[in-house]
């Protein structure tokens, strides 16, 4: 079994549609979340990031995590096209040693 | 991308060839890796650096090698290359916790 697991999809959403992608892990030692955006044939961006539990705003950008159930949570509000793109979960047990991934989710968004 | 050079961006090479993929940068960070890409595995984690001379291993790291004598430059070597290892290879850089910058990525295809 895979220390995280994520929806591959795809997911097809209506343009301003609210999205919600989510990732599990297994791995009680994760402490740092992060939430990785990928378009085709490029290198994945760093588009948010938590420490431990709560929740993080930034735009129409929110991250959360749940630690005690071992999940994490990005949404996207109001959704544009430009939005369709892969989007990795990522998490560490810090030390800078390696990030797990989940094998990512396509989302496409719908004009 | 923002400090971090991964050559070439694109090969083709036959089974049993040497091949040497270069990741460049130019941000002066300490800690370097190499993951590959795969449908279905999201981003797996091959080597890391953490300084000149020093690395470690990673998930998948049987098959490959690296090599860091300078701290911009982290070379990742196929000995021997299968097909099992055609496959996209990301760079990345950390600066933080968080601040981990992937490159553009190499397209490798092993016939």
């Amino acid at each position: 079994q895979k220390e995280v697991e994520q929806d591959p999809g795809p997911l097809s959403v209506p343009e301003g549609a609210i999205v919600s992608l989510n990732c599990t892990y297994s791995n009680s030692a994760f402490q740092y979340f992060m939430w990785y955006r990928q378009y085709s044939r490029k290198g994945p961006e760093l588009l948010m990031y938590t420490y431990s539990s709560g929740n993080k705003e930034d735009g129409r950008f929110t991250a959360q995590v749940d630690k005690s159930s071992k999940y994490i949570s990005l949404f996207i509000r109001d959704s544009q096209p430009s939005d369709s793109a892969t989007y990795l979960c990522a998490m560490s047990a810090g030390g800078r040693r390696a990030l797990t991934f989940g094998s990512g989710t396509r989302l496409q968004v719908q004009p | 991308d923002a400090g971090i050079t991964q050559s070439p961006r694109h090969k083709v090479t036959e089974t049993g060839t040497p091949v040497t993929l270069r990741c460049h940068q130019t941000e002066n960070h300490r800690y370097m890796y190499w993951y590959r890409q795969d449908p279905g595995h999201g981003l797996r984690l091959i080597h890391y650096s953490y300084g000149v001379k020093d690395t470690d291993k990673g998930e998948v790291s049987d098959g490959y090698s690296v090599s860091r004598s300078k701290t911009e430059d982290f070379l990742l070597t196929l000995e021997s290359a299968t097909s099992s290892q055609t496959s996209v290879y990301f760079c990345a850089i950390s600066a933080s916790e968080y601040g981990y910058t992937f490159g553009s990525g190499t397209r490798l295809t092993v016939v």
